[in-house]
């Protein structure tokens, strides 16, 4: 599995643009880009996820370079309620290892007032 | 429409006992992830269970088993309790078939796990 680095903790202004990135350069073809986070005493809810094109949904945008060794997660407009640890994780899309979601420690992201 | 739901919340354990955690994945989903974690650390695999066999293992001993139901719930047991096995149990559904790949690249969703705690 591809493992990825990001930032361990992050700081953004209420109402502002968090962008958080995350390096996977050892990633391969068949392999999806996944975002979680995981506010504290919860498990890990879902974000977004993409393959090599831009995605965006109600919680945030996904972008991912042409190389795809990293991509941005984007949430356009920062609340207090965002501050949580982010994940960003590799899936394998064919044989039996799909289910083997490989999670660094994730980024911190911390919003103030 | 529920979604994944696991029991206990909390558990308190001492050294060698043998514990069976709970889990009830989101509907329509049929295949079952449990992962380990601790404080301050990402979630590490442990094992996916599909059709009541474990389909994939991440790097856990044998003390860690499991079970998967008709109905697609799922049981993990850890025999033999060590300190180090206190954690953050967390569950993960999905629907992924015997393809072993989720249909329509859909997300595993989780629970909010059970706090295991070894004296």
């Amino acid at each position: 599995d591809a493992k990825t680095t990001q930032p361990t903790s992050m700081d953004c202004a209420e109402g502002r643009a968090a962008n958080l990135p995350c390096n996977h350069s050892t990633i391969s073809g068949n392999e999806y880009v996944y975002w979680y986070r995981q506010i504290h005493s919860q498990g890990p809810q879902y974000i977004i996820h993409g393959l090599k094109n831009n995605e965006t949904n109600e919680m945030a945008s996904l972008i991912i370079t042409e190389d795809r060794k990293s991509s941005t997660l984007i949430l356009p407009h920062a609340t207090l309620r965002d501050t949580a640890v982010y994940y960003c994780i590799v899936r394998p899309l064919i044989n039996t290892n799909a289910g083997k979601s490989t999670f660094g420690d994730g980024t911190t992201l911390t919003v103030k007032p | 429409d529920a979604g994944v739901t696991q029991s206990p919340t909390h558990l308190i354990k001492t050294r060698g006992q043998q514990v069976t955690l709970r889990c009830s994945p989101k509907s329509g989903h049929d295949t079952v992830s449990w992962y380990q974690q601790a404080l301050g650390q990402g979630p590490q695999f442990i094992f996916q269970y599909y059709e009541e066999e474990e389909r994939q293992r991440g790097n856990f001993p044998d003390r860690f088993s499991g079970h998967q139901f008709p109905n697609y719930s799922s049981e993990l047991n850890v025999n033999a309790l060590l300190l180090g096995d206190s954690a953050l149990y967390l569950c993960a559904s999905s629907l992924e078939g015997d393809r072993g790949f989720p249909y329509s690249n859909q997300p595993q969703h989780f629970g909010d796990g059970t706090r295991l705690s070894i004296l």
